[in-house]
């Protein structure tokens, strides 16, 4: 059973505009979660994270919205680049002694 | 430079010949995981180890094997690799399990045939 799901395997957006990237789980003791970025080639970088007390957390372009009561969080690329293009992994963990879960990445295409 | 390093980076191999991935990090991170990466289905877990000596199975860990006997080092090792074992690997490590965040080697692009 998927304890991280992201539905949309893919997502187009063109350059300038907000990208959305989406992130579910079902687990209720995920109490952290961050997003990865990875581009091909090479290994998945670490992009933000936020912890369960807060709901937004802000880093230049990068924004990661929390809704514990619909269990979804949310990425946001504003403004997006080319360079953004990627694959983004949402990931979540029980704080303590639980590896990170991973979901299935989202393909972001910003188109110049 | 804080770094993990797997090798080799890419590797094509035979079923049945005994293969070694190598990971290490040299970032004293007590913990050292594998993933691997196959398309539609996203990064799973392979193994994971808290600490030398320590490890435990991930979501797939049919066909590999793991050992943690220095801190720095923990390679994932297919016995008898078939071709449903060719993917794309990653080695990662942290301080912790969860709130720090991994990071990640470049990868092995492992092919069985």
């Amino acid at each position: 059973d998927q304890q991280v799901k992201q539905n949309s395997p893919s997502l187009s957006v063109q350059e300038g505009r907000i990208s959305i990237l989406n992130c579910d789980y079902t687990n209720s003791m995920f109490d952290y979660f961050l997003w990865y970025k990875k581009y091909p080639a090479e290994g998945p970088t670490f992009l933000i994270s936020i912890s369960s007390i807060k709901d937004k957390n802000e880093d230049g372009r990068f924004t990661v919205f929390l809704n514990k009561s619909a269990k979804h969080l949310s990425l946001h690329i504003v403004p997006s680049q080319p360079g953004d293009s990627a694959v983004y992994f949402c990931a979540a963990s029980h704080s303590g002694n639980t590896p990170l879960v991973f979901g299935k990445g989202t393909r972001l295409s910003v188109i110049a | 430079e804080a770094q993990v390093t797997q090798n080799p980076r890419y590797l094509i191999t035979v079923t049945g010949k005994k293969l070694t991935v190598t990971c290490s990090q040299n970032m004293n991170h007590e913990y050292m995981s594998w993933y691997r990466q196959d398309p539609g289905l996203g990064l799973r877990q392979i193994y994971y180890s808290m600490n030398v000596e320590v490890t435990d199975k991930g979501d797939v860990p049919e066909g590999y094997k793991v050992s943690r006997k220095e801190k720095r080092n923990f390679p994932l090792i297919l016995e008898s690799p078939s071709p449903n074992q060719t993917s794309l690997y990653f080695c990662a490590s942290s301080l912790w399990t969860g709130a720090s965040g991994y990071t990640f080697g470049s990868g092995t692009r492992l092919t069985v045939v």
